[in-house]
């Protein structure tokens, strides 16, 4: 069975750092694209970052470029989004995705997401 | 970057009903387009990929079709556990972008 597991939310200061992990189980990881997805409270849906099958594409919305980057070690199963200069409109769940294949387009399954809150 | 559009925001129909589910793109997108349903506290299940391919486990009662810049989810018959939120997502045009949502709510 598919499982994603996000960890390493939780509260963080304006203009701080912090890095999420997403563990996998039950799929041969370094086969799919994985996606990091976001949700503000009460909002909808924004795309945050994706990454292809061997790490070597990464993709990032418009309102994280610069600040976060995606990575994946395909050794340990896990993927890895370490999030910069942190603004309180970063403040959302953060969930990870496994693609449907090598290549990011379409997030078949999800994990139960990790809350970051960005506030002093 | 691609905006979609989702309407109507809500739509309030009874069970039994048949459901509509509009998704407009600002630029074309292909047929890159998924729906995803998404209930209160969970993570989103994608319901259908490459607008009109249901997804594993996905019961028949949802179609997708559309191409280019319109497209729709249908729901032939609702079920009581269909009264939730629906998303589409385009993934043809970096950044990946999702519609605001709409809320199918029991009339």
């Amino acid at each position: 069975e598919v499982h994603l597991v996000e960890s390493g939310g939780g509260l963080v200061q304006p203009g701080g750092s912090l890095r999420l992990s997403c563990a996998t189980s039950g799929f041969t990881f370094s086969s799919y694209a994985i996606h990091w997805v976001r949700q503000a409270p009460g909002k909808g849906l924004e795309y945050v970052s994706a990454i292809n099958d061997n790490g070597g594409s990464t993709y990032y919305g418009d309102a994280v470029k610069g600040r976060f980057t995606l990575s994946r070690d395909n050794s340990k199963n896990t993927l890895y989004l370490q999030m910069g200069s942190l603004r309180p409109d970063d403040t959302a769940v953060y969930y990870c995705a496994r693609d449907r294949s090598s290549w990011p387009q379409v997030a078949d399954y999800w994990g139960q997401g990790t809350l970051v809150t960005v506030s002093s | 970057e691609t905006v979609l559009t989702q309407s109507p925001a809500t739509l309030s129909l009874s069970p039994g009903e048949r459901a509509t589910l509009s998704c407009r793109a600002s630029q074309s997108v292909s047929s890159c387009l998924a729906w995803y349903q998404q209930k209160p506290g969970q993570a989103p299940r994608l319901l259908i990929y490459d607008a009109s391919n249901r997804a594993t486990g996905i019961p028949a009662r949802f179609s997708g079709g559309g191409s280019g810049t319109d497209f729709t989810l249908t729901i032939s018959s609702l079920e009581p556990e269909d009264f939730v939120l629906y998303y589409c997502q385009q993934c043809n045009n970096w950044p990946y972008t999702f519609g605001q949502g709409t809320k199918l709510e029991i009339k």
